[in-house]
């Protein structure tokens, strides 16, 4: 089980939209719609922003949305704010286990 | 309110054993997935593996299996991550993580407990 691919590091200026790619194969990704996305800020626990591919949970923002298309799932933020520059991983089910993405920086410029 | 709170940063030398706890309170402790998170300095999240209190269903990932053990104290409320002889390389902060379906997403997770290994 490799860990599911995504860019070391993304940038966008307040207002932007932004997307950040999450690659796997078909026994992870692309075999499920159990895709979630993780916020994570510097010394933080990790926050989920997504789940189900495209759900988002209570309390967070609809500029947070999910898609997915084959075996790459996606993280689109709109309106960017200063608040958003953080850490994000994705994560997926995989035969009775989870694996997760390498992680991607957010820096809002 | 659900909530996880885990035990207190360890400082341990290698080959010492190390068991850290995680508590869950706000929701029935038998109905919820816990899964424990690895990040070493500057890292990713890496899933070591879950426990499911009801049944004491566990399962590990490939790469933690055999090399630490999860379990579960039902009365206290309480998982548990050992090791039974700690290498400088499991020098990491450890999360504890609870779903009701893990397929779902974690929608709670302890504080983080920091674990340093060194000589």
């Amino acid at each position: 089980q490799s860990a599911l691919t995504q860019p070391a590091s993304v940038s966008g200026s307040p207002g932007q939209s932004i997307t950040i790619s999450c690659t796997g194969t078909s026994s992870d990704v692309g075999g499920y719609n159990y895709v979630s996305w993780y916020q994570q800020h510097p010394g933080k626990a990790p926050k989920l922003m997504i789940y189900e591919v495209s759900n988002r949970p209570s309390g967070i923002s609809n500029r947070f949305s999910g898609s997915k298309s084959g075996n790459t799932a996606s993280l689109t933020i709109s309106g960017l704010q200063a608040e958003d520059e953080s850490d994000y991983y994705c994560s997926s089910y995989t035969d009775s286990a989870v694996l997760f993405g390498g992680g991607t920086k957010l820096t809002v410029l | 309110e659900v909530q996880l709170v885990q035990s207190g940063a360890e400082v341990k030398k290698p080959g010492e054993s190390l068991k850290i706890s995680c508590k869950g309170s706000g929701y029935s402790f038998t109905t919820y997935w816990i899964a424990w998170v690895r990040q070493m300095p500057g890292k990713g999240l890496e899933w070591m593996g879950i426990i499911y209190p009801g049944d004491s269903d566990i399962r590990y990932s490939p790469s933690f299996q055999g090399q630490v053990t999860i379990s579960d104290d039902k009365s206290i409320s309480t998982a548990y991550l050992q090791w039974s002889s700690l290498k400088a390389s499991d020098t990491a902060m450890y999360f504890c993580a609870a779903a009701g379906d893990f397929t779902r997403g974690f929608h709670y997770w302890g504080q983080g407990t920091l674990v340093t290994v060194s000589s």
